[in-house]
C-alpha cells in the first residue's frame, strides 16, 4: 500500500512569516512529487513539482526533496492570507501512466 | 496549462437513480484520465484509470459496475454512478494527462454529488 502523509494541521502562521509544510512517502520507487493548494469546494491546482534532491524555487515556493529520508516540503515565503488553503503532497511512481498519490492534505491559516 | 472541464457542477438525485459525470479537455487530447474521489476532510482517492479506447482501470475496492467509466475520445470521459445510494455522496474530479507526460495532469474543477 503506498501512502503520503501529511500533518492535517491546521497551521497558522501571521502574515508574512514563512510556512512550512512536510510531507513523506512510503514508496521508495516514487520518481516525481507535486504540491497542490486546494481551497474548499474546489479541485486541486498546481503549485509545483519536483523531481531532483535538493531545493526547487519558483517565486516565494520553494520545494525541497530528500528520497533518501523520502521526505518532500514546501516552503511559503512571505505568507499572504490569500495562501490559506488545504495543501495537498502528491507523489507518483515510475511507471506509465500511474496517477498520482494523494496525502490527506495540511491545512494552513494565515492572519493578517 | 491546459483547461479541463467537467459537468455538471452540481447535481442532487434521488437514491437509487444515476448520475453521469462528464469530463472533457478543451484544448489537448487526453491519452489518460483519472477520477478522483475526495469525502469532506478527506484526501483525493484514485478511483480509475482510463486510457482512451480501452477499458478503465479501477482501484483495489472500487466497483467497476457501479462506476462506469466511458472514455471513447481523446477529449472526453464519462463516469456514471449506477444506483446511487446517500454513501455515494462525494466530490469526483477528473484528471487528464496528454501523451506519455503523465507529470503534467490537469484537473477538472469537480462535481458534487449529493444523494438524497
Amino acid at each position: 500500500q503506498k501512502e503520503v502523509e501529511q500533518n492535517s494541521g491546521p497551521l497558522s502562521v501571521p502574515e508574512g512569516a514563512i510556512a512550512s509544510l512536510n510531507c513523506t512517502y512510503s514508496d521508495r520507487g516514487s520518481q516525481s512529487f507535486f504540491w497542490y493548494r486546494q481551497y474548499s469546494g474546489k479541485s486541486p491546482e498546481l503549485i509545483m513539482f519536483i523531481y531532483s534532491n535538493g531545493d526547487k524555487e519558483d517565486g516565494r515556493f520553494t520545494a525541497q526533496l530528500n528520497k533518501a529520508s523520502q521526505y518532500v516540503s514546501l516552503l511559503i515565503r512571505d505568507s499572504q492570507p490569500s495562501d490559506s488553503a488545504t495543501y495537498l503532497c502528491a507523489v507518483r511512481g515510475n511507471q506509465a501512466g500511474t496517477a498520482l498519490i494523494f496525502g490527506k492534505g495540511t491545512t494552513l491559516s494565515v492572519s493578517s | 496549462g491546459a483547461v479541463v472541464s467537467q459537468h455538471p457542477s452540481r447535481v442532487i438525485c434521488k437514491s437509487g437513480t444515476s448520475v453521469k459525470i462528464e469530463c472533457r479537455s478543451l484544448d489537448f487530447q487526453a491519452t489518460t484520465m483519472f477520477w478522483y474521489r475526495q469525502f469532506p476532510k478527506q484526501s483525493l482517492m484514485l478511483m480509475a484509470t482510463s486510457n482512451e479506447g480501452s477499458k478503465a482501470t479501477y482501484e483495489q475496492g472500487v466497483e467497476k459496475d457501479k462506476f462506469l467509466i466511458n472514455h471513447a475520445s481523446l477529449t472526453l470521459s464519462t463516469l456514471t454512478v449506477t444506483s446511487a445510494h446517500p454513501e455515494d455522496s462525494s466530490f469526483y474530479i477528473c484528471s487528464a494527462a496528454s501523451g506519455g507526460n503523465y507529470n503534467e495532469q490537469f484537473f477538472g474543477p469537480g462535481t458534487r454529488l449529493t444523494v438524497l
